[in-house]
């Protein structure tokens, strides 16, 4: 099955300055790559997602590449602000196989 | 948009009892629904997948008798952590697939605690 891991666990970023969190994934039938955030007690809120015919995608500040080749997707914040102070999770899945795989979280901290 | 909700939010129950959680798809029919469990800083790992009108299918290392997965209808699907120990206690939450592959609406999810 499908195994995806993801670092760093935590990451500390001033104010203003950007955020990167990486992850890979295993199996090559992987086609779609979103990222979650979220919130203490809270149900995973979808923040951007890419699927496998694109190279990258960006929503204001937030932006998503992705490799094929060498399996691996990266989360990308600008500007950072306190209000994104999050667990962080990527996951894949494939056609037809709806169940998503996550990875192990990052959890990011924003420091005023 | 879709909305999955699911009930309780939280519960705590004494060891030895059974626990029911709920989710139901509010403006869709759901027939497919996915369990996860999430430990305290942990990541959410798949436990079951319920299909309306058929049995479970569970992940390796479920219990599926002590967790007894129901989706009698397009709208519901039910999840019963039978005899719970204080090693249940954690963060369950369902989704449903949206309409987009790999697409998911996740109910609101509910903490459990087994004391």
């Amino acid at each position: 099955g499908e195994n995806v891991e993801q670092h760093p666990s935590t990451l500390s970023v001033q104010e203003g300055d950007s955020a990167v969190i990486k992850c890979t994934y295993s199996d090559s039938a992987s086609n779609y790559f979103p990222w979650y955030k979220q919130e203490l007690g809270k149900r995973p809120q979808l923040i951007i997602d890419i699927r496998s015919n694109v190279g990258e995608k960006k929503d204001q500040r937030i932006a998503v590449t992705l490799n094929k080749t060498a399996k691996h997707f990266s989360l990308h914040i600008t500007e950072t602000q306190p209000e994104d102070s999050a667990v962080y999770f990527c996951a894949a899945s494939s056609f037809g196989n709806e169940k998503l795989t996550f990875g192990t979280g990052t959890r990011l901290t924003i420091i005023p | 948009g879709a909305v999955v909700s699911q009930h309780p939010s939280w519960v705590i129950c004494k060891s030895g009892t059974s626990v029911k959680i709920e989710c139901r798809s509010l403006d869709f029919q759901a027939t497919t629904m996915f369990w996860y469990r999430q430990f305290p800083k942990q990541s959410l790992m798949l436990m079951a997948t319920s299909n309306e009108g058929s049995k479970a299918t569970y992940e390796q290392g479920v219990e599926k008798d002590k967790f007894l997965i129901n989706h009698a209808s397009l709208t519901l699907s039910t999840l019963t952590v039978t005899s719970a120990h204080p090693e249940d206690s954690s963060f369950y939450i369902c989704s449903a697939p949206g309409t987009g592959a790999g697409t998911a609406f996740f109910g609101q999810g509910t903490r459990l605690t087994v004391v």
